[in-house]
């Protein structure tokens, strides 16, 4: 079956410090990989998306993952975390760029510590 | 706000009633997706249209949830006879035809 392990329902990290999420995939297909953003009341923002070509993909606000097929995970990484980047990240799966569903983890909420 | 724009962000009906949810894409974007976000759970797909076309509606309730993307204006997801358990988080997401998926805030249905 498809799916996506966030193992990490809920993360604290100092502010500074650096971070490290969680995500597996189970998938059939050649998967395109994404993570996206939540904060309280809002919608989500995509993070970074890994399509092919180089497994180690940059994106917004400092954050960056490894797409990793041999352990089929795509972990999300960032070196110095901010206050501002307390919020419940996603990670997700679909066949396609587009026109396909996205099948995603349940989140993992990030809280950041002073 | 060139984003996806998703009206109303929050909207209060009593069971039995219909909730009408409006999404208009972004500029450029051809398709749409809808997704139901419980508590606790992570985004689950509902359906994904064209313009006046349903392409995947596989995770659809097979009664009183319907879809629509007409010609003209936004996309439209109707519940009608709401119960309890349709409150939720109800997100659109529109994408080129090539290109990742944007979300708009949502809204969130709440069944008295």
């Amino acid at each position: 079956a498809q799916s996506v392990t966030q193992p990490d329902i809920h993360i604290t990290v100092s502010e500074g410090a650096s971070l490290e999420l969680r995500c597996n995939y189970s998938y059939g297909a050649t998967p395109y990989l994404f993570w996206y953003v939540q904060s309280p009341g809002q919608g989500l923002q995509l993070l970074l998306k890994y399509f092919s070509g180089d497994t180690l993909v940059q994106g917004i606000k400092g954050f960056e993952a490894e797409f990793k097929r041999s352990q089929s995970s795509f972990n999300l990484r960032k070196p110095s975390v901010h206050w501002s980047d307390a919020a419940e990240y996603f990670c997700a799966v679909g066949a396609d760029q587009a026109g396909t569903a996205l099948i995603f983890g349940k989140g993992t909420t990030l809280s950041v510590s002073s | 706000n060139a984003g996806v724009m998703q009206n109303p962000r929050h909207l209060v009906r009593r069971r039995g009633q219909e909730a009408r949810l409006r999404c208009s894409p972004m500029k450029g974007h051809s398709h749409v997706y809808w997704y139901r976000q419980l508590p606790e759970e992570g985004l689950k797909f509902m359906v994904y249209l064209q313009k006046e076309n349903i392409i995947d509606e596989s995770g659809m309730p097979k009664e009183r949830f319907s879809a629509e993307f007409p010609k003209e204006g936004p996309s439209i997801l109707r519940i009608q006879q709401v119960v309890r358990g349709d409150s939720a988080a109800y997100f659109c997401a529109s994408s080129p035809l090539v290109g990742p998926q944007h979300f708009g805030d949502g809204t969130r249905l709440s069944i008295l």
